[in-house]
């Protein structure tokens, strides 16, 4: 597709449980990146994956998140034993990295609601 | 550390000027970004700075000044579909980590 794309739209679960977003960057776009935005707040940075590189996991609140990007392209990030807490919006966005300005695109995000 | 600040709400009127201000302090600094985010939506991007200065683009134009750690976006001739958040985001240090502010919300009445 022309842009970067998220599913589900919207997920609502029950405390405890386990929840999977996925994520498909632009194609040809290295870099990926996932933020969470609560209710009326900035983008807070979650994790970071260039290439073949360690991904930079320094923005992941506990050790319930985690994330993977397999073959380069498609990302998942996943939340174990799911907190009210973790309701928010979950934005992925992806970038070329090379070059100047080097700017993220967003994908529509997924919004999670934990009851 | 990094910090950025911006202001959390602002109003203007249709076919007015506005300016969004950001201040923020980084130890290493790669570029400075404004973002659109309307309710609801994904932010997009809007503009970036990496040298002093001017940097216009249609009705939108943003400013920076890296020794001030300060930029502003300015809006022309404003439209009632402006109304959204405005987030300044820059690169910290050697990370490709853009760090946002909490966004400006922008309300452009008639």
């Amino acid at each position: 597709g022309a842009g970067v794309s998220q599913s589900p739209s919207n997920k609502v679960t029950e405390k405890g449980k386990d929840v999977e977003l996925r994520c498909d960057p632009i194609s040809g776009h290295t870099a990926l990146y996932w933020y969470r935005q609560s209710l009326g707040q900035g983008l807070e940075f979650l994790i970071y994956f260039q290439g073949n590189s360690a991904p930079d996991k320094s923005g992941l609140p506990s050790d319930r998140f985690s994330a993977e990007r397999t073959g380069g392209s498609v990302s998942t990030l996943t939340i174990q034993r799911t907190q009210q807490e973790d309701s928010a919006v979950y934005l992925c966005a992806s970038s070329l990295v090379s070059g100047s300005p080097n700017e993220q695109y967003f994908g529509p995000g997924t919004r999670l609601t934990v009851t | 550390g990094q910090n950025i600040d911006q202001p959390t709400e602002m109003t203007a009127t249709e076919g007015a000027i506005v300016q969004i201000n950001c201040t923020y302090q980084t130890s290493g600094f790669n570029g400075l970004f404004w973002y659109q985010q309307h309710a609801g939506e994904a932010p997009t991007f809007l503009s970036y700075n990496v040298l002093d200065g001017l940097e216009e683009k249609g009705r939108f134009s943003s400013f920076l000044s890296r020794s001030k750690g300060y930029s502003y976006l300015l809006l022309k001739e404003l439209q009632m579909k402006d109304s959204a958040s405005y987030l300044c985001a820059f690169y910290g240090g050697a990370t490709n980590k853009l760090i946002f502010g909490t966004g400006t919300l922008l309300a452009v009445q008639p």
